[in-house]
């Protein structure tokens, strides 16, 4: 079974800030998905990435497939921001029907 | 397209009923996916479906829960019976093509068993 695991758990922000958010896993994957959660409840795919970095707007995502890690950055942060966001991997080895997930980082962004 | 529709948005019920959510998934997705979601345990898989067949249940907690896909657009999760430990937010989650593609969630179903 992958372990993910995610620091910080909690982080505190002034608005403008440059923000990273760090995920860990201990098996080799297919996949990993940043997801973020709203306040009031609702999840939102952010990205799904296999390799490299993608960005869009101020969030730029990167994974290191050979170091097993992958950080979530956000740029200018601004209150808006302020969710939980959780890291997800899907194991690869030929069965990729397991997703598992880290406990999640809960930001928030003070103006 | 509305999105990931979940019925009820909020469901009480006593221990020992039967309780059923509801799920339509965006059209055109062929995959969907159940979730459960507690303060405790986080965010777990609970079962797949791929073009409405059960991939994956091994995330089904016991015997109580049962989920079927009878049709590309409609997915139900049933208890039966509840337990208090049920209670939680339920998730449905769409895609096209499993985990290898961007999920869309539903606003999620909260469940309290008394």
């Amino acid at each position: 079974k992958n372990e993910v695991e995610q620091s910080p758990q909690n982080l505190t922000a002034q608005e403008g800030e440059f923000i990273t958010i760090n995920c860990s896993y201990s098996v080799g994957i297919s996949a990993l998905h940043w997801l973020q959660q709203h306040p009031g409840g609702g999840i939102v795919s952010l990205f799904m990435l296999s390799s490299g970095k993608k960005k869009h707007g101020r969030l730029i995502a990167t994974i290191n497939i050979q170091e097993k890690h992958s950080s979530l950055h956000i740029t200018a942060s601004h209150p808006r921001d302020s969710a939980v966001y959780i890291c997800a991997v899907s194991d690869s080895g030929g069965s990729n029907y397991k997703l598992t997930f880290g406990k999640g980082t809960l930001l928030t962004v003070n103006p | 397209d509305a999105g990931v529709i979940q019925s009820p948005r909020h469901e009480v019920t006593e221990m020992g009923q039967e309780v059923t959510l509801r799920c339509k998934p965006i059209s055109g997705h062929n995959s969907l996916f159940w979730y459960r979601q507690t303060m405790m345990r986080g965010l777990e898989l609970l079962i797949y479906f791929n073009n409405n067949v059960p991939i994956d249940d091994s995330g089904m907690p016991e015997d109580r829960f049962s989920a079927k896909m009878p049709n590309a657009s409609f997915s139900t999760l049933k208890i039966q019976p509840s337990e208090p430990r049920d209670s939680a937010v339920y998730f449905c989650a769409s895609s096209f093509e499993g985990f290898e593609n961007e999920q869309y969630f539903g606003p999620g179903t909260r469940l309290t068993v008394t």
